[in-house]
C-alpha cells in the first residue's frame, strides 16, 4: 500500500532533550516536506527536500533540522525542543514537488514539550 | 505574500443538507488549488484539486471550481452525510515549484443525523 509513515505518533518530552521524528515513504517520491499544524493557523511548512541531499527552509524553520540521505526517509530533528514547539507535525511527499502535484500526508505526530 | 482564507467554523448541518465552505486566495500568477480533508485522528487526504482557471475538481460528491475572476475555490456538496464530518482545508501551491502548500486555517464540519 502506498503510504507515508511517521514515528512516533505521540511524544511527550521535556525542554532541551533532543528528539527525532522519522518519516518514510514507499512511493519513490523525490519531494518530501514537514509541516506543523496549530489551531487557527492551518499547516505551515517547516522544511522541504526536492531530492536526496537537497533541503531548504520553509516558512517556520527555526529550531528544526532535517536531513535527506536516502530518497525514502526524511527525519525531523529537534536538537533542543522548547514548549513553543508543542504541535501536531505532518510529513508529506509528492512525485516532484511541482505546482500541480498531489501531496500525500503521513498520519501525524503529536508532540508535547514540557 | 500568498495566502488562503476560509470561512470560520464550525459548520453544523443536518444529514442531507447542502454544504458550502468558502475559500478565497491571494497569489501572484496562477496557482494550483486544493481541498484536503482531515478525519479525526488521521492525516490529510486530498479531496479534489484544480490546476487552472475554470477547472472543476470533483470527488465523492464534492465539487469546487477554480474562479480566477473572484479568486475563489468554494467547496460544495449537495447532500452531506454523517461520515463527512471532518476538518476541511483549502490550499494553494504557487508557481515557484517549491512544492509548498499554503493552507487556510481549516473549517470543521459536523453533520448530525
Amino acid at each position: 500500500e502506498a503510504q507515508v509513515t511517521q514515528n512516533p505518533r505521540y511524544l511527550i518530552t521535556v525542554t532541551g532533550k533532543k528528539l527525532t521524528v522519522t518519516c518514510s515513504q514507499n512511493m519513490n517520491h523525490e519531494y518530501m516536506s514537514w509541516y506543523r499544524q496549530d489551531p487557527g493557523l492551518g499547516l505551515r511548512q517547516i522544511y522541504y527536500s526536492m531530492n536526496v541531499e537537497v533541503t531548504d527552509k520553509g516558512d517556520v524553520p527555526e529550531g528544526y533540522k532535517v536531513s535527506r540521505k536516502e530518497k525514502r526517509n526524511f527525519p525531523l530533528i529537534l536538537e533542543s525542543p522548547s514548549p513553543n514547539q508543542t504541535s501536531l507535525y505532518f510529513c508529506a511527499s509528492s512525485k516532484q514537488g511541482i505546482t500541480t502535484d498531489t501531496q500525500y500526508f503521513g498520519p501525524g505526530t503529536r508532540l508535547t514539550v514540557l | 505574500g500568498d495566502s488562503v482564507t476560509q470561512m470560520e467554523g464550525p459548520v453544523t448541518l443536518s444529514e442531507e443538507a447542502f454544504l458550502t465552505i468558502n475559500c478565497t486566495y491571494t497569489a501572484t500568477g496562477y496557482p494550483s488549488l486544493f481541498w484536503y480533508v482531515q478525519y479525526p485522528g488521521e492525516g490529510l487526504q486530498l479531496l479534489l484539486k484544480a490546476t487552472k482557471a475554470d477547472d472543476k475538481g470533483s470527488n465523492k460528491g464534492f465539487e469546487a471550481t477554480y474562479r480566477k475572476e473572484t479568486t475563489s475555490f468554494h467547496l460544495e456538496k449537495g447532500s452531506v452525510q454523517v461520515s463527512d464530518s471532518a476538518v476541511y482545508f483549502c490550499a494553494l501551491s504557487d508557481r515557484k515549484n517549491t512544492g509548498k502548500l499554503i493552507f487556510g486555517q481549516g473549517t470543521t464540519l459536523q453533520v448530525k443525523p
